[in-house]
């Protein structure tokens, strides 16, 4: 079965301070693919990131960037220089290759305080 | 491009009312899913489906039924409401990945209350 695992229910940071949210995922899939979804607190989802199973290049985005390490089965997110505008809810997801099992984690609640 | 459209954004349901959520995507999407979100336990898949005619259970099946009649829709039915029940539903669709680039789009939420 896959799952996802975000162990940080909660992080709070002052603004201009970097943050690293943690995602760890159990698949037994060769090619699968992770995501990164932001829920800020008016409730839409917006989707932040997609990568697969075969590329394990990280990724920078802006202020965003996001380090994929299939060894350790993890995809953590840091936002560089946060901002009080990144205060939302961040979820990591996992999918098959077949777009079956679509499974989210628990979500990391940020706060990025003035 | 409407993108994914949830119907309705609201709803409340005494214990026992049956219900249908409406999702319509006009990305030809192959692939719909149904999941709910509660405070703590992040975004639980219900039932999925990949394809028109086509539905599974995700994790969390149980009191929810659903169809997939049409490509571009993906109902989510609740036959005897009850408090658990009560949730915020969202519905999203994607292509499937092997077949390219692409990201899964979600719908704005349902916010369901049943009393």
């Amino acid at each position: 079965a896959q799952k996802v695992t975000q162990a940080q229910t909660e992080i709070s940071v002052v603004e201009k301070e970097d943050v690293t949210l943690d995602c760890v995922y159990e698949t037994r899939d060769t090619t699968y693919y992770l995501f990164w979804y932001k829920q800020p607190p008016s409730g839409e989802l917006v989707f932040l990131i997609r990568r697969n199973s075969f590329d394990e290049q990280n990724e920078i985005s802006g202020r965003y960037s996001w380090n994929f390490q299939k060894s350790t089965s993890s995809f953590n997110f840091t936002i560089t220089a946060s901002q009080v505008v990144d205060s939302a809810v961040y979820f990591c997801a996992l999918s098959d290759n077949y777009g079956q099992n679509f499974v989210f984690g628990p979500g990391t609640r940020l706060s990025v305080l003035p | 491009n409407a993108g994914v459209t949830q119907t309705p954004k609201f709803r409340v349901l005494k214990t026992g009312q049956s219900m249908t959520l409406l999702c319509a995507q006009d990305m030809n999407h192959e692939y719909m899913y149904w999941y709910r979100q509660d405070p703590g336990m992040g975004l639980r898949l219900i039932h999925y489906s990949v394809g028109e005619g086509t539905t599974a259970k995700g994790e969390v099946p149980d009191g929810y039924n659903v169809s997939r009649l049409k490509k571009q829709n993906f109902l989510l039915g609740l036959e005897s409401a009850a408090p658990s029940q009560t949730s915020v539903y969202f519905c999203a669709s994607q292509t499937p990945g092997h077949l390219g680039d692409t990201e899964a789009f979600f719908g704005q939420g349902t916010r369901l209350t049943v009393v």
